[in-house]
């Protein structure tokens, strides 16, 4: 079974401060993808991470994926209230019949 | 472009009854998934359909149905419904069958009573 660990699991920091929200598995991902979802809406894509080692910005926000295709990770510089939300982290199985997993999340809560 | 809309926002059912959920996905996409979002559980998989076939299926009971129109819309329907069953519902939409990009609604708030 293909899992998505993401940590950490809550995150509560002050306006301006950076983070790092990260999303690991012991399986390979064909492609991996960052959701962010606030309340009462559905999760809105942010990014696609295809190949190993690949690096994505969006403004301020940066998206990794790991060499092996197992992980990646999240990191937001200088965060804003806005960025207030569920990060998702999500993949599509490499074997068997398609599957599309999502990590456990990151709630992320940003002070003014 | 219209987003994808899912219809009522929020329902409210007593235990043994059955609910019928609808999707309307982006214009010209033809793949429709279905997902449940709880506290506990995260956001899992349930089925996905193209083409009016229900091409994939994640590891829900056959309590769970959908079906998809010629005009690519899907309904969602939960046939006795268990207070475990309460949870917010999400449809995406996609171009293709088993795209890893998908766009989702706002989703339905299933309250079971």
């Amino acid at each position: 079974t293909q899992l998505l660990e993401q940590s950490p699991q809550f995150l509560s920091i002050q306006e301006g401060e950076n983070l790092t929200v990260y999303c690991n598995s012991s399986s390979v991902f064909s492609s991996l993808q960052w959701y962010r979802q606030e309340p009462g809406e559905g999760p809105v894509l942010l990014v696609t991470v295809v190949t190993g080692g690949e690096v994505k910005k969006l403004k301020r926000l940066t998206f990794q994926f790991g060499d092996a295709r197992k992980d990646s990770s999240l990191h937001i510089t200088a965060a804003q209230p806005g960025d207030t939300g569920l990060y998702l982290c999500a993949g599509a199985a490499t074997s068997g019949t398609y599957k599309y997993i999502f990590g456990t999340g990151t709630r992320l809560k940003v002070l003014a | 472009k219209a987003g994808v809309t899912q219809t009522p926002r929020y329902l409210i059912k007593t235990r043994g009854q059955q609910v019928t959920l609808s999707c309307s996905p982006i214009s010209g996409h033809r793949s429709v998934s279905w997902y449940q979002q709880t506290p506990g559980q995260g956001l899992q998989f349930l089925f996905e359909y193209f083409s009016e076939t229900q091409r994939n299926k994640g590891n829900f009971p056959g309590r769970f149905s959908g079906r998809q129109f010629s005009n690519s819309r899907s309904e969602m329907n939960v046939s006795t419904l268990e207070l475990g069953d309460s949870a917010l519902y999400l449809c995406a939409s996609s171009l293709v069958q088993a795209s890893y990009e998908q766009y989702f609604g706002p989703g339905t708030r299933l309250t079971v009573t």
